[in-house]
């Protein structure tokens, strides 16, 4: 089926360090594609999506581009700072016997030291 | 203000014991979710509803029933055949006409059964 697969943490970064977390998908359609980040105790929130292939999502100064040539949806930020630290999952939307259903990664935490 | 609440915040249970969480929704969304998650595991689906008075198994929703008997409520009962019910649970909404089924989180409930 449909799934998402997630770069395994934990990533440690000095404040101001650039970030790459990678995720890779295997989808039989059009999937649309999330970023999802959650802090300590906290549910997940949205933070970039895709829709549709070369789509670009950002904010808050993450992005990432939906790349249908390498299935892939890597999430970037050019300088982290230490309030970033959270786990971030990525995800997939897609249909299944008639339902719109989402599929997560296992998420990856990050951790910034000033 | 709009959101998920989530109720209570940590619950504690002996085993053996039937137990309901609660979940609420104000955003009008017809679609709800609850979620499991477990260090390293990421989030799995139990259950998901797509409309009022009906709803789907999902992958793990053996131990657990649900019901819609509103569009704002979808509450989760962990039974007593749930053999590993201590978790974080997470429920969710989505609205598929205006969001392109991006999902909105509750805050999170932390079961521990002893």
């Amino acid at each position: 089926g449909d799934s998402v697969t997630q770069m395994e943490g934990p990533v440690t970064l000095s404040e101001e360090a650039f970030l790459t977390i990678n995720c890779t998908y295997t989808a039989t359609g059009y999937p649309s594609l999330f970023w999802y980040v959650q802090y300590p105790g906290e549910g997940l929130q949205l933070l970039l999506k895709a829709t549709k292939a070369d789509d670009k999502g950002s904010n808050k100064g993450f992005e990432a581009t939906y790349r249908k040539e390498t299935t892939s949806f890597h999430l970037e930020k050019g300088s982290v700072q230490v309030s970033d630290s959270a786990v971030y999952f990525c995800a997939l939307r897609y249909l299944s016997g008639g339902y719109q259903k989402v599929t997560f990664g296992i998420g990856t935490k990050l951790q910034v030291i000033p | 203000d709009g959101g998920i609440t989530q109720s209570p915040k940590y619950l504690f249970r002996k085993e053996g014991q039937n137990v309901t969480l609660s979940c609420e929704q104000n955003l009008n969304h017809d679609a709800m979710y609850w979620y499991r998650q477990d260090p390293g595991q990421g989030l799995r689906l139990i259950y998901y509803s797509q409309i009022v008075n009906d709803f789907q198994k999902g992958d793990i929703a053996e131990g657990y029933s649900v019901s819609r008997e509103k569009k704002e409520s979808f509450p989760l009962t962990v039974t007593s055949a749930q053999k590993n019910p201590t978790a974080f649970y997470l429920c969710a909404s989505s609205n598929g006409r205006e969001s392109f089924y991006e999902q909105y989180f509750g805050p999170g409930t932390r079961l521990t059964v002893t």
